[in-house]
């Protein structure tokens, strides 16, 4: 079955840290790859997307992440957060050949100390 | 630009009834999505309609069924409620075809007795 990994489910940074945000997923072929966000109270917000080409993507925010096929991951990353990037972070998977359905993984709630 | 619109923001029933949730799309947007966030499961896929016709389904019982109007906009049926139907349902639009990111709306928090 398909499934989507995020490794962790909890992370708790300082202001100006590095972000790093782990997401896996089961093979399936053909793939596009998408990082979610959603802020406290507020609906779910595409980050960023991948369907082809460089696998390093830049989204909104400053946020970037880089897909590696070779490990089925997608990583989120930021240089240095900020106080405003509090949030879940879902890793959502669109596996081409089983029909514009996401596979998203488990969340995870990112919190940022001013 | 108007997002995603759903209602009711909140619904409450009991078991055995029959609940109806609707959403509105993006302006151009004519695929609709429907997505539950139960307590513990995550986001699960449970319907995708484009142009009106159902093109995919997750796996879910036949008692969630909807449909798509005209207009893109749809609706989502949960029949005959269970417990365990209690959760948040989403519903996402893209544009048709393939390669479309979908955008979420806020979401039917449902609720049953």
């Amino acid at each position: 079955a398909q499934s989507v990994s995020q490794h962790n489910h909890h992370v708790i940074l300082s202001e100006a840290a590095s972000l790093e945000l782990g997401c896996n997923y089961s093979y399936g072929g053909t793939v596009n790859l998408f990082w979610y966000v959603q802020y406290p109270g507020q609906h779910l917000q595409l980050l960023l997307k991948y369907f082809s080409g460089d696998p390093l993507v830049k989204g909104i925010k400053g946020f970037e992440a880089e897909f590696i096929k070779s490990k089925f991951s997608f990583n989120l990353r930021k240089p240095s957060v900020q106080w405003s990037d509090t949030a879940e972070y879902f890793c959502a998977v669109d596996y081409k050949a089983a029909g514009n359905k996401l596979t998203f993984g488990g969340g995870t709630r990112v919190l940022v100390k001013p | 630009e108007a997002g995603v619109t759903q209602s009711p923001t909140h619904l409450i029933k009991t078991r055995g009834q029959q609940a109806t949730l609707r959403c509105s799309p993006i302006s151009g947007h004519t695929s609709v999505y429907w997505y539950q966030q139960a307590l513990g499961l995550g986001l699960q896929f449970l319907l995708w309609y484009d142009e009106g016709e159902e093109r995919n389904r997750g796996n879910f019982p036949p008692r969630f069924s909807g449909r798509q109007f005209p207009n893109y906009s749809s609706e989502l049926n949960v029949n005959a409620l269970e417990l365990e139907d209690s959760a948040l349902y989403l519903c996402a639009s893209s544009f048709g075809g393939e390669n479309q990111p979908q955008h979420f709306g806020d979401g039917t928090r449902l609720s049953i007795l």
